[in-house]
């Protein structure tokens, strides 16, 4: 299984852009990299995925360099409703027990 | 359409007591999993199923078990409670195993064994 590493926490205020960012280094060659996000007394859900390059939606950005060992989730002019945790999950195509969470990260937004 | 529910939201228990823990989906999806998450640790795999009838291990399986005996139920059962096993469940489904398939979970169920 990939070994995830993650920031505890970050703080940024509102209109700023934020990118965490998310360690793997043993990422094999068919993992895809997919970010969570999760409310207090929710279940996580869906942000983005990717598998190489960048990747861009309505909410988030997702940069992979091409070694693949880390990715960075950009969040551009975050608000306050952003406060939230972050997990990078990393796992092969056909996932089942393989799919590996990070830690989390905590992100926390001001005014 | 409900998506994932859990039943129950809190429950606490006394060490070796049994419970189970339940999680239903209107989505159709083939795949189910349970997490617990800890402080520090992220989610963690328990069980997780392919398809109705079949279950699976996944990183932390000791000390719980697990049925799909229809496919839009997930039970996950603790026979004998631990208090190492306070945490929140998280249960989930995704219409396939595939990383590319989204996984939707639960609100999850916050356990304390006392």
């Amino acid at each position: 299984l990939a070994k995830i590493t993650q920031p505890i926490s970050m703080d940024s205020y509102e209109g700023q852009e934020v990118n965490i960012t998310c360690s793997h280094n043993n990422i094999a060659t068919n993992d895809y990299i997919t970010w969570y996000q999760q409310f207090p007394s929710q279940g996580p859900r869906f942000i983005i995925q990717g598998y190489k390059t960048k990747v861009t939606n309505e909410v988030a950005s997702l940069f992979i360099p091409a070694d693949r060992k880390s990715s960075t989730l950009s969040l551009p002019r975050v608000s306050l409703s952003d406060t939230a945790v972050y997990y990078c999950l990393v796992g092969p195509r056909r996932g089942g027990n393989k799919l590996t969470f990070g830690t989390g990260t905590q992100l926390k937004v001001e005014l | 359409n409900a998506g994932v529910t859990q039943t129950p939201k809190f429950r606490v228990l006394k060490t070796g007591q049994s419970m189970t823990l339940l999680c239903a989906q209107d989505m159709n999806h083939e795949y189910m999993y349970w997490y617990r998450q800890d402080p520090g640790m992220g989610l963690r795999l328990i069980h997780y199923s392919v398809g109705e009838g079949t279950t699976a291990k996944g990183e932390v399986p000791d000390g719980y078990n697990v049925s799909r005996l229809k496919k839009q139920n997930f039970l996950l059962g603790l026979e004998s409670a631990a208090p190492s096993q306070t945490s929140v469940y998280f249960c989930a489904s995704s219409y396939s195993a595939l990383a590319t398939d989204t996984q939707y979970f639960g609100p999850g169920t916050r356990l304390t064994v006392l």
